[in-house]
């Protein structure tokens, strides 16, 4: 069975620019949760689509929002980028919306210039 | 505020020594507390745990939870170069009708030969 693919794996932009990020999950999995990871704050945790259905959101701004489609891929996307906002963007998915059978994804790797 | 602490940041040990590696808790209703470990790509799931006092065991690591005191550790037991990573634990708490997810800072090991 193929992994939690992400695309791209690393990217390079702007501030003030918008970046969409993607994921596929393993085939069969329902639930994609998405997480920034930064040297200073760490895992943290954006948001989770089950079902093309946004269940919860992370504490971040409005800038930041996602979407889940029919085939259970999903997108991210931050728009009006800041520096801040370099990051590496993990996307992990689950059969369930259970967080102990996550799999995580490489991640994309973004800096704001 | 809900949050995840652990400790020490980081450890550096031999080969064949035992570590133990710290995570305490301060959330609302509690669901689970999980490890993972993370090289230089993303994380790997360790442990679930939903249980005082149940330990979890895979080969030389092993981890239990204490719901009183809120906290769990991981051991390490005959650790090998290959233990080297970052150790980071989550925990899920319900939140909104939803799971929610906070992970900790981490805890850097590293095992010298």
């Amino acid at each position: 069975k193929a992994g939690v693919t992400q695309t791209p794996r690393y990217l390079i932009k702007t501030r003030g620019q918008q970046v969409t990020l993607s994921c596929s999950p393993i085939s069969g999995h329902r639930s994609v949760s998405w997480y920034q990871q930064t040297p200073g704050q760490g895992l943290q945790f954006l948001f989770e689509y089950f079902s093309e259905t946004q269940r919860n959101k992370g504490n971040f701004p409005g800038r930041f929002s996602g979407r889940q489609f029919s085939n259970s891929r999903s997108e991210m996307n931050v728009s009006t980028l800041e520096l801040g906002d370099s990051a590496l963007y993990l996307c992990a998915s689950s059969p369930r919306s259970s967080y102990n059978e996550q799999f995580f994804g490489p991640g994309t790797r973004l800096t704001v210039l | 505020e809900d949050k995840v602490v652990q400790s020490p940041l980081s450890l550096v040990v031999h080969e064949g020594d035992t570590v133990t590696l710290n995570c305490s808790y301060e959330v609302t209703n509690f669901r689970s507390l999980l490890w993972y470990k993370q090289e230089k790509k993303a994380p790997t799931f360790l442990f679930m745990l939903t249980s005082s006092g149940i330990e979890k065991k895979s080969g030389r690591l092993s981890s239990i939870l204490d719901k009183k005191e809120l906290f769990s550790i991981l051991n390490i037991t005959a650790t090998q170069t290959g233990d080297s990573a970052v150790y980071l634990c989550a925990v899920t708490y319900l939140y909104n009708a939803g799971n929610m997810l906070t992970f900790g800072g981490g805890t850097r090991l590293m095992v010298k030969p």
